[in-house]
């Protein structure tokens, strides 16, 4: 079955601190992989999607066929790096035309 | 124009009233969704639309009715809800929507939060 999960629920890191989110799927086939973030009180918005291969705000994420695994990571958290990250698998199985299925989240919190 | 928007941002109705939420987009985009998102959880698919016509509908109650008048316009509508179904709805837009194998990214508008009394 396709699946995506976030292992943590929760993780704090000191300002300055390097940070990784872990994503991990299951998927027969080729994935297509991304990740969204959540600000308090703002909308979901793309973080990352693993076919561009960019970083964006300090993020990158590579994906690793593999370990089946697409982790978040920043060599120095920030303050404003303090929000709900999910990781998000695009299914096209079983007559899912490439709906997102989502991870349950990781709440990354950056302390001054 | 590069957002989803959503209105109205907050409602709060009771168990016998019809309301009706509504998402718009000018990005062109020919796939449009609908997610329900209660506290501290992701985002669960309700359904899709695919160049106007509903393509999925995930076992969804029949209390949510979604409707696509065109291209740019997604409604919910909403009648005899429950306290259970209070939660954030959030309206999604992807160019395609499907099938074409490379990355449809999703974009998401504010959402509506929705109370039920």
């Amino acid at each position: 079955a396709q699946r995506v999960t976030q292992p943590e629920k929760l993780l704090s890191v000191f300002k300055g601190a390097p940070v990784e989110l872990k994503c991990n799927y299951s998927y027969s086939g080729s994935p297509e992989l991304f990740w969204y973030v959540q600000y308090s009180r703002q909308r979901l918005q793309l973080l990352l999607r693993h076919i561009s291969r960019e970083s964006i705000k300090g993020f990158t994420a590579d994906l690793n066929k593999g370990e089946t695994s697409f982790h978040l990571k920043k060599p120095f958290a920030q303050e404003e790096d303090s929000a709900m990250y999910y990781c998000a698998l695009r299914d096209f199985k079983g007559g899912s035309q490439g709906n997102l299925i989502f991870g349950k989240g990781t709440k990354l919190s950056v302390k001054p | 124009d590069t957002e989803v928007t959503q209105t109205p941002k907050h409602l709060v109705m009771g168990m016998t009233n019809k309301k009706s939420l509504k998402c718009e987009q000018h990005m062109g985009h020919r796939a449009m969704y609908w997610y329900k998102q209660k506290a501290k959880k992701p985002p669960e698919l309700m359904f899709v639309y695919s160049y106007e016509k509903l393509s999925i509908n995930e076992s969804v109650p029949s209390r949510f009715s979604p409707e696509c008048p065109n291209s740019s316009l997604l409604n919910l509508h909403l009648h005899a809800l429950q306290p259970e179904d209070s939660a954030l709805y959030l309206c999604a837009s992807s160019q395609d929507g499907g099938g074409t194998g490379f990355a449809d990214t999703q974009y998401f508008g504010p959402g509506t939060r929705l109370t039920v009394l």
